[in-house]
């Protein structure tokens, strides 16, 4: 069975902190996302990788950057957490496909995070 | 740039009664087309997928969809609603390895 954990169902942080939020995926899939999930606005992505070591800035990059160290592990930071970045930040891992389409995405459960 | 539309934030239908969301896209190239749930504080769960293998598409939890090239649309239906169907939906559109989702729409299901 697919598996995409991802470290905190829910984390509290104040304003300037910086954050980690860590996914791992169990697939061996070569693409991972991050998502940023708010009301009325979907899902809007915020950096995708397609290899270790590799990341490119999605829509809203802003304020984030990432890291992938190992092919299962994609970790998500706020250099400086800031009242504006409360959300549900959602993971999703894929295969990668030849055909200039792709496989479909998996979900982590999703990580609220409030900035106080 | 690709976008996707869904029509209607909330719908609202009595248990038993069809089911039908709205999502459209614009793409210049035939897409991959995704449908996604998302039951409260979860991760979104994959319903089905079109990939040009057939135009209609049977998915989980008896929905399905049927793929219009001429409307560019992608309407998620279930002849019957359960209580269970309660959650929030997604459509998806995927071009190039990027996954473009609509603004999402929620259902309700009144007994």
């Amino acid at each position: 069975d697919v598996k995409v954990t991802q470290s905190s169902r829910y984390l509290v942080k104040r304003t300037g902190e910086k954050v980690f939020l860590e996914c791992v995926q169990d697939m061996d899939h070569e693409n991972m996302f991050w998502y940023r999930q708010d009301p009325g606005l979907g899902l809007r992505l915020i950096y995708f990788s397609y290899d270790v070591k590799m990341k490119e800035k999605g829509d809203i990059p802003e304020g984030y950057s990432v890291s992938r160290e190992k092919k299962e592990r994609f970790s998500l930071i706020l250099e400086s957490a800031s009242t504006n970045q409360t959300s549900m930040y959602l993971c999703a891992s894929s295969s990668f496909s030849r055909g200039g389409g792709t496989d479909t995405q998996y979900f982590g459960p999703g990580t609220r995070l409030t900035v106080l | 740039a690709q976008s996707v539309t869904q029509l209607g934030s909330h719908v609202s239908v009595s248990e038993g009664a069809l089911v039908l969301l709205r999502c459209n896209y614009s793409s210049s190239v035939p897409p991959y087309l995704f449908w996604y749930v998302q039951y409260p504080n979860q991760g979104l769960q994959l319903l089905l997928k079109y990939t040009s293998a057939a135009t209609l598409v049977k998915g989980i939890n008896g929905f399905e969809a049927e793929f219009k090239k001429s409307e560019t649309s992608f309407h998620l239906t279930k002849p019957s609603a359960h209580m269970s169907d309660a959650a929030e939906y997604f459509c998806a559109v995927t071009l190039h390895n990027k996954f473009y989702f609509g603004s999402g729409t929620k259902l309700n299901v009144k007994p």
